[in-house]
């Protein structure tokens, strides 16, 4: 039973290129969250996904991040005209979405570095 | 907002030592606590649970001690090994978003 999977696991991005983070969730999960970490920091909530539909945004940025779930294939989260700021970790996590209070399982991060 | 802090931010123990991880929550309607491991490189990897109609909960090695009175969460790892060594994270839920804590290293010492 493959866990949470993210790719590419490192990412290098230009000043104003995009970037495109992708996650899979378990096996029968329906629920993606994505988080982003810089470093000696803790992780940061940046938005909560079922598919098709995005739950809560209040962690995202108001310009150029973006993030969807669609019905067949993985979570993506979308990041356009990236600027150096952009650079940390992102990590995805998913839950089984079957209830409150579920454990939420994370993937091993994609670490963008923007130059 | 709710805010989740950390005491101390490193901690080194003996190898075979008992390790204290401490944890300050400040919203008390959150009701559900995760402890997450961290090590360099990887993504954090659940390690205890605990719900808020709990005071404690044990694992293999660790146990979780819930103190909703100061909102205080603990982390407790005995017999201590190399192989605990990471960054420790509480995370807080009132529903589905979590927010996590700056973290503690932990640093084992052979």
């Amino acid at each position: 039973n493959a866990g949470v999977m993210q790719n590419p696991r490192h990412l290098v991005r230009r000043r104003g290129q995009e970037a495109r983070l992708r996650c899979s969730p378990m096996k029968g999960h329906s629920h993606v969250y994505w988080y982003r970490q810089l470093p000696e920091e803790g992780l940061k909530f940046m938005v909560y996904l079922q598919k098709e539909n995005i739950i809560d945004e209040s962690g995202m940025p108001k310009e150029r991040f973006s993030a969807e779930f669609p019905k067949e294939g993985p979570s993506i989260l979308r990041i356009q005209q990236v600027v150096r700021g952009d650079s940390a970790a992102y990590f995805c996590a998913s839950s089984p979405g079957q209830g409150s209070w579920e454990t939420q399982y994370f993937g091993p991060g994609t670490r963008l570095l923007v130059l | 907002g709710e805010s989740v802090g950390l005491h101390l931010p490193t901690l080194s123990v003996q190898e075979g030592d008992n390790s204290i991880i401490n944890c300050a929550y400040s919203n008390s309607a959150s009701d559900y606590f995760i402890w997450y491991k961290q090590e360099s490189g990887k993504g954090p990897q659940f390690i205890i649970d605990i719900r808020s109609n709990m005071d404690k909960r044990q694992g293999q090695r660790v146990t979780v001690l819930l103190n909703k009175t100061v909102k205080h969460l603990s982390l407790q790892i005995a017999a201590t090994q190399p192989g605990d060594s990471a960054v420790y994270f509480c995370a807080e839920t009132t529903g589905n978003q979590f927010y996590f804590g700056t973290g503690t290293s932990l640093t084992v010492i052979p």
